[in-house]
């Protein structure tokens, strides 16, 4: 079964402010957990990940925590532009396996 | 453009036939991934290559799909005798060994419809 999960299917947002996605996960055996972007006609495209043993790590205006506790994990996305609009994945690794899991995705639609 | 390539970006078939994409990796990668994609869903692992051995097939890959990598370089993914069920977005990756090994770089994909 799945073992990543987004909590919301779509995600509507005013241009200008801060957009967070959130993921749980079920699996405490995976290395990594990545986030995804996937834009309308390509294919994914790598974002940020995270090693398993790490609370939080930050990009160009993109940062991701991950709560062990809860398993769950979460991006936000800084001062969110039109360029952002696009399917977000949530992802985890298994080095032993080499394959990445991937959730079902949020939608993240910006209004002007 | 030096990124994942694939071929075709959109099929459409008749159920029966035969098909088969191609995926070009980014060259100095020597691992090559493919996935499965429906809509609204997320990518499904299918199976992985590292240079021309074929590493791991996951239980979606039924006895009709079946992939190669002859030469270590690129690598063709074909269905015989398509099913309406098979249509998908069908991605593939590539990736670096000894990277941080979830940094896969996708293609565009081959869309298939399958009538």
């Amino acid at each position: 079964g799945e073992s990543v999960g987004l909590h919301l299917p779509t995600l509507s947002v005013q241009e200008g402010d801060n957009s967070i996605i959130n993921c749980a996960y079920s699996n405490s055996a995976s290395d990594y957990f990545i986030w995804y972007k996937q834009e309308s006609g390509k294919g994914p495209q790598f974002i940020i990940d995270i090693r398993s043993n790490m609370d939080k790590r930050q990009g160009q205006r993109v940062t991701v925590l991950l709560n062990k506790t809860v398993k769950h994990l979460s991006l936000q996305i800084a001062a969110t532009q039109p360029g952002d609009s696009a399917v977000y994945f949530c992802a985890d690794f298994y080095s032993s396996a080499s394959k990445i899991i991937f959730g079902s995705g949020t939608r993240l639609s910006i209004r002007p | 453009d030096t990124g994942v390539s694939q071929d075709p970006r959109h099929k459409i078939t008749k159920r029966g036939q035969n098909v088969t994409f191609r995926c070009d990796p980014i060259s100095e990668h020597n691992r090559l991934y493919w996935y499965r994609q429906t809509l609204g869903q997320g990518p499904e692992f299918l199976t992985y290559f590292q240079n021309e051995a074929q590493l791991e097939k996951s239980r979606l890959l039924s006895d009709r799909f079946s992939a190669e990598r002859p030469k270590g370089s690129f690598s063709t993914l074909e269905i015989q005798r398509t099913e309406q069920g098979d249509s998908a977005m069908y991605l593939c990756a590539s990736s670096l060994a000894g990277q941080r090994q979830g940094t896969q770089y996708f293609g565009p994909g081959t869309r298939l419809l399958v009538l």
